[in-house]
């Protein structure tokens, strides 16, 4: 089965930090995406990456950053937490072409304070 | 824009049958797909649908007509567990599996 994982299911911090949020997948896919969820609006997409370095910007990528230095890992990055930024965060990863399906992890809720 | 459009919530019956429908933009389209999210939890993938017509896996089933920009999730003899947050998420073009979900549906089964 595949699996993808997150560092935490809770977070909580305050204004102005910096936080880490970590996604790793066990099925060597090429394909890695970074949500947010919220009530009314949906997942939305912040940043996907393609491939090792390789970054793009989603929907909403204002106020986050991204790194991927191995092809399992994935982080999201708030440079400077801000109140707006409490949501559910939810990773996915996919494999090449051929493939269709976005595997999700169990989601980090970050409460900014 | 690429606006998915599905109703906020529905509730139905244990046992019977309920149609979730998702309408979206028809430029760039390249696949619609349906997830399945319960409270607290990842989504988890129900169905895939490119070509038009139904895709029946078990007691859900999912159409799509591409010209009307329109799809639907159909769930038979509903169950208690079904009770759930249902997306419909649409592929545009070809991003590298870049996603557009509309809002979800929540689904209330009642026995």
């Amino acid at each position: 089965d595949v699996k993808v994982t997150q560092s935490s299911r809770y977070l909580v911090k305050r204004t102005g930090e910096k936080v880490f949020l970590e996604c790793v997948q066990d099925m060597d896919h090429e394909n890695m995406f970074w949500y947010r969820q919220d009530p009314g609006l949906g997942l939305r997409l912040i940043y996907f990456s393609y491939d090792v370095k390789m970054k793009e910007k989603g929907d909403i990528p204002e106020g986050y950053s991204v790194s991927r230095e191995k092809k399992e890992r994935f982080s999201l990055i708030l440079e400077s937490a801000s109140t707006n930024q409490t949501s559910m965060y939810l990773c996915a990863s996919k494999g090449g072409p051929g493939s269709n399906e976005q595997f999700f992890g169990p989601g980090t809720r970050l409460t900014v304070l | 824009g690429q606006n998915i459009d599905q109703p906020t919530e529905m509730t139905a019956t244990e046992g019977a049958i309920v149609q979730i429908n998702c309408t979206y933009q028809t430029s760039g389209f390249n696949g619609l797909f349906w997830y399945q999210q319960h409270a607290g939890e990842a989504p988890t993938f129900l169905s895939y649908n490119v070509l038009d017509g139904l895709e029946e896996k078990g007691r859900f089933s999912s159409f799509l007509s591409r010209s009307k920009g329109y799809s639907y999730l159909l769930l038979k003899e509903l169950q208690m567990k079904d009770s759930a947050s249902y997306l419909c998420a649409v592929k545009f073009g070809n991003q590298g599996g870049k996603l557009i979900f509309g809002q979800g549906t929540e689904l209330s089964v009642k026995p």
